[in-house]
């Protein structure tokens, strides 16, 4: 059973344009949702996170958008670049030192 | 840099042989968790160490094990290699006492079973 379902798999933008991820999850015990970047043969870096009590988070460029009664959430990348094309993962936890439980991708490619 | 390092960055085994995998943790971290992560996909949680104990295991088979050190360093050691072990180990570290939540990753080790 797939916790965290995500899409687009892949997904290509103009420069300059906005990049748009989705996520669902199932387990309403989920209380963080951080999304990862990954470039090619490096790990996955924490990009920026949410908890359910909030319905937006903004960090520069990239927003967190959550819907707690549709259990999704989303990225949002403004103003696209080039060197934002990598993989880009959501995940969710639930307190107690439990694992994270991991979308399977989007594979961003910023075109000029 | 999240400060969390792994070695070897790359390894090559034949399909049979055992293999031990390396982390240390990011400073003030007390947590290690690995992950496998398959060519296209997420990351796959293996296990968890806290407190130089296993804190929770994933859907793998116990040819998969691991330690975890008094310094917090951990490593991961995978018996009877299978073809599908070939794949990106993450291992992951946190602070129990932040919540565990933010878990920052390091560059992984590229396992490739022939």
């Amino acid at each position: 059973q797939q916790q965290v379902k995500q899409s687009p798999q892949s997904l290509i933008v103009q420069k300059g344009g906005i990049s748009i991820i989705n996520c669902a999850y199932e387990n309403t015990a989920f209380d963080y949702f951080p999304w990862y970047q990954q470039f090619p043969g490096k790990g996955p870096a924490l990009l920026i996170a949410i908890r359910p009590d909030v319905s937006e988070k903004k960090e520069g460029r990239f927003t967190i958008s959550f819907n707690k009664s549709a259990k999704q959430f989303s990225l949002h990348i403004m103003d696209s670049q080039p060197g934002d094309s990598a993989t880009y993962f959501c995940a969710a936890f639930y307190s107690g030192n439990t694992p994270l439980v991991f979308g399977k991708g989007t594979r961003l490619s910023v075109i000029a | 840099e999240t400060g969390v390092t792994q070695s070897p960055t790359h390894l090559i085994k034949t399909r049979g042989q055992q293999v031990t995998l390396r982390c240390s943790s990011q400073s003030g971290h007390n947590t290690v968790s690995w992950y496998q992560q398959a060519l296209g996909q997420g990351p796959q949680f293996i296990f968890q160490y806290y407190r130089e104990e296993e804190n929770g295991r994933g859907n793998f088979p116990p040819r998969f094990s691991g330690l975890q050190f008094p310094n917090y360093s951990s490593e991961l050691n995978v018996n009877a290699l299978e073809l599908d072990d070939s794949a990106l180990y993450l291992c992951a570290s946190s602070s129990s006492s932040l919540g565990g939540e933010t878990q920052y990753f390091g560059p992984g080790t590229r396992l490739l079973v022939l």
